[in-house]
């Protein structure tokens, strides 16, 4: 199993309220991302990394920052919580290598986050 | 922009049955394509990928063959199990080589 750790596993927020969700990742992985799970959307990304400090939106991005100061770490951050996040979050880490393409993204067990 | 669908479920299926899960793809150029497996309350797994056409990925006695001409990429089995019951995500990379885009999922439940 890809060394990923998500923390919180498991949170419930009230409406207005900041969160982070915090990835933490011990393969020194250079790509690391956010999707959310919702029914009927498959997973769609957030915002993905590149790099301490190099950062780039996914389709759905309003409402969500990141951010990235060690090559371990990847922070979601929620700056005020609305119900329509409420969601199962996952982080995804990957390393392109050399021709960069056809590279296994590997994925952390998820992060349950509920916004009363 | 890059798309990804697949078959919608449930997928109710009895052991041993044969399985083919539906997945095309509108991209731009020849992207990579996987298939991920989501068991209950845990993340996804890489089950098969496939990165040129005609190749075939193969795992756990799943493939999938990367057909170009059809933009297709089904998931097959001959004979599933019940401990095959989970999610099934079809994915392709972006563009860019950056990301994944997913379908939206295909619930398999395999019954004995």
């Amino acid at each position: 199993d890809a060394g990923i750790t998500q923390s919180p596993r498991h949170k419930v927020t009230e409406t207005g309220t900041p969160v982070t969700l915090r990835c933490h990742q011990t393969e020194n992985h250079r790509y690391m991302y956010w999707y959310r799970q919702d029914p009927g959307h498959g997973l769609r990304l957030i915002h993905y990394s590149y790099g301490v400090k190099d950062t780039d939106k996914g389709e759905v991005s309003d409402g969500y920052s990141v951010s990235r100061s060690k090559t371990e770490d990847f922070l979601l951050t929620l700056e005020s919580a609305t119900s329509s996040q409420t969601s199962v979050y996952f982080c995804a880490i990957s390393d392109r290598g050399e021709g960069g393409l056809g590279n296994t993204i590997y994925f952390g067990e998820g992060s349950w986050l509920t916004v009363v | 922009g890059d798309s990804v669908t697949q078959m919608e479920g449930p997928v109710t299926l009895s052991e041993e049955a044969f399985l083919t899960i539906n997945c095309t793809y509108t991209a731009t150029g020849y992207p990579s394509l996987f298939w991920y497996v989501q068991y209950p309350g845990e993340g996804l797994q890489l089950l098969l990928k496939a990165t040129k056409a005609d190749d075939k990925g193969s795992n756990k006695g799943f493939e999938a063959t990367y057909r170009k001409e059809t933009t297709s990429f089904h998931l097959e089995k001959g004979s599933v199990q019940v401990s095959d019951s989970a999610v099934y995500f079809c994915a392709i990379q972006n563009q860019a080589g950056t990301a994944l885009i997913f379908g939206k999922g295909t619930t398999l439940s395999v019954s004995s």
